[in-house]
């Protein structure tokens, strides 16, 4: 089955600096990549996907990369500010037949200090 | 907005009872999810559904079994609990398909603690 690493598992940064977290994962076939945002006390948020006909998708001060070749994709966040602060968790799956499970790497805890 | 609501945010239980987990969604979705979710070992699937009284085996469902009578709910159920079981549970739920089912809408979860 497929399995995703997520690097690094917690990252700290001032305000105002970029954050990025990237993740690697085993199966070629898979062909989409969520990211979650976990905030404390709350259960998991999408913030912003991917999918494997796209190299890049930017929304406001968040970005995601992916390399297939390689296979792994990468968040970007500029201009971190303290509401940033969260769990971040990368995932993989192979949409499209019966299948339907995402597979999410450990987590990323993003610390943002004003 | 869509909402997942899970029947408790804290529990307390006995090694060996019987614990249900229950969770609702509003928005008329297919698939449903239970998770557990640990320290350093991120959100791991336990069991899904993707139609009523239909249910798939996720990556670690030893010791679980869920329910799915509505399509708007999804129970987990933990036969004989035991304190390796104390985890924080989430459920999850999407729409039916690629294109549009992929986003995940989760609960806030359910802290659960076996003694």
């Amino acid at each position: 089955g497929e399995n995703v690493e997520q690097h690094p598992s917690t990252l700290s940064v001032q305000e105002g600096d970029s954050a990025v977290i990237k993740c690697t994962y085993s199966d070629s076939a898979s062909n989409y990549f969520p990211w979650y945002k976990q905030e404390l006390g709350k259960g998991p948020q999408l913030i912003i996907d991917i999918r494997s006909n796209v190299g890049e998708k930017k929304d406001q001060r968040i970005a995601v990369t992916l390399n297939k070749t390689a296979k792994h994709f990468s968040l970007h966040i500029t201009e971190t500010q303290p509401e940033d602060s969260a769990v971040y968790f990368c995932a993989a799956s192979l949409w499209g037949g019966s299948n339907y499970k995402l597979t999410f790497g450990k987590g990323t805890l993003l610390t943002v200090n004003p | 907005d869509v909402k997942v609501t899970q029947s408790s945010r804290y529990l307390v239980k006995r090694t060996g009872e019987k614990v249900f987990l229950e969770c609702v969604q509003d928005m008329d979705h297919e698939n449903m999810f239970w998770y557990r979710q640990d320290p350093g070992l991120g959100l791991r699937l336990i069991y899904f559904s993707y139609d009523v009284k239909m249910k798939e085996k996720g990556d670690i469902p030893e010791g679980y079994s869920v329910s799915r009578e509505k399509k708007e709910r999804f129970s987990l159920i933990l036969e004989s609990a035991s304190t390796n079981q104390t985890s924080m549970y989430l459920c999850a739920s999407s729409l039916l398909g690629p294109g549009v089912g992929e986003t995940q809408y989760f609960g806030p979860g359910t802290r659960l603690l076996v003694l």
